[in-house]
């Protein structure tokens, strides 16, 4: 149980185009997911928390229009990444969820390897 | 504000040898520890968490880890390291205000295992 996918599992794009990342919580509900970035050989920073039907929260320096959250339901949460470019080439990592504010667990995405060219 | 150190870049080990990643913390509460493992390309998977209770807690894949709290320290390890181990560590912390809300999952810097043939 508690499995989390993400889609695509890779993705190249030219700059200026936008590339939309899901996530998606198979066996459980999420009302909440967070978004990660990687780089090589780094930590995962978080970029955001989701919570389904309210905006997102965003970390400091992380740019709001550029990183779209969208958490339509609570089994599905996108991340948009709008105008692309090469700095933007990262490893993208989702995480759901289970439990409430007080005591929980994360399940973790395989990831999203974004080249943008 | 919490925080968590891995002191170790890089840790190799010989094959059936007994390994150890270091990890330290810090929190203002309580804390929650969990280690990940990272292959190539892949997501992060859960191999073991302390909450409460026994100090020693046994993992995935034949892992364990000694919660310290007069070190504030949260060692990984396993008695006979294999080849497949070989991969990216991840200890991470997770503070339990005084209100009982948990804070956010905050993740060492990382600690690549490569075990030698």
């Amino acid at each position: 149980g508690a499995v989390v996918s993400q889609h695509p599992s890779w993705v190249i794009c030219k700059s200026g185009t936008s590339v939309k990342i899901e996530c998606r919580s198979l066996d459980f509900q999420a009302t909440t997911m967070f978004w990660y970035r990687q780089f090589p050989k780094q930590s995962l920073m978080l970029m955001a928390t989701s919570n389904e039907g309210s905006k997102a929260t965003y970390e400091q320096g992380v740019e709001k229009d550029k990183f779209l959250i969208n958490h339509a339901s609570l089994t599905l949460s996108t991340l948009t990444v709008t105008s692309a470019h090469p700095e933007d080439s990262s490893f993208y990592i989702c995480s759901a969820r289970l439990g409430d504010a007080s005591r929980y667990e994360q399940y973790f995405g395989p990831g999203t390897r974004l080249t943008v060219t | 504000a919490q925080s968590v150190a891995q002191p170790e870049d890089q840790v190799n080990v010989a094959e059936g040898n007994p390994l150890t990643v270091k990890c330290t913390y810090s929190v203002s509460g309580n804390p929650y520890l969990f280690w990940y493992v990272q292959y190539p390309n892949r997501g992060l998977q859960f191999l073991l968490k302390y909450i409460t209770g026994d100090n020693l807690v046994k993992g995935s894949y034949g892992f364990e880890a000694e919660f310290n709290k007069s070190q504030t320290s949260f060692h990984l390890k396993k008695p006979s390291a294999l080849v497949s181990d070989s991969a990216l560590y991840f200890c991470a912390v997770r503070d339990i205000g005084t209100s009982g809300s948990a804070r956010q999952l905050t993740f060492g810097s990382g600690t690549q295992l490569t075990v030698l043939p």
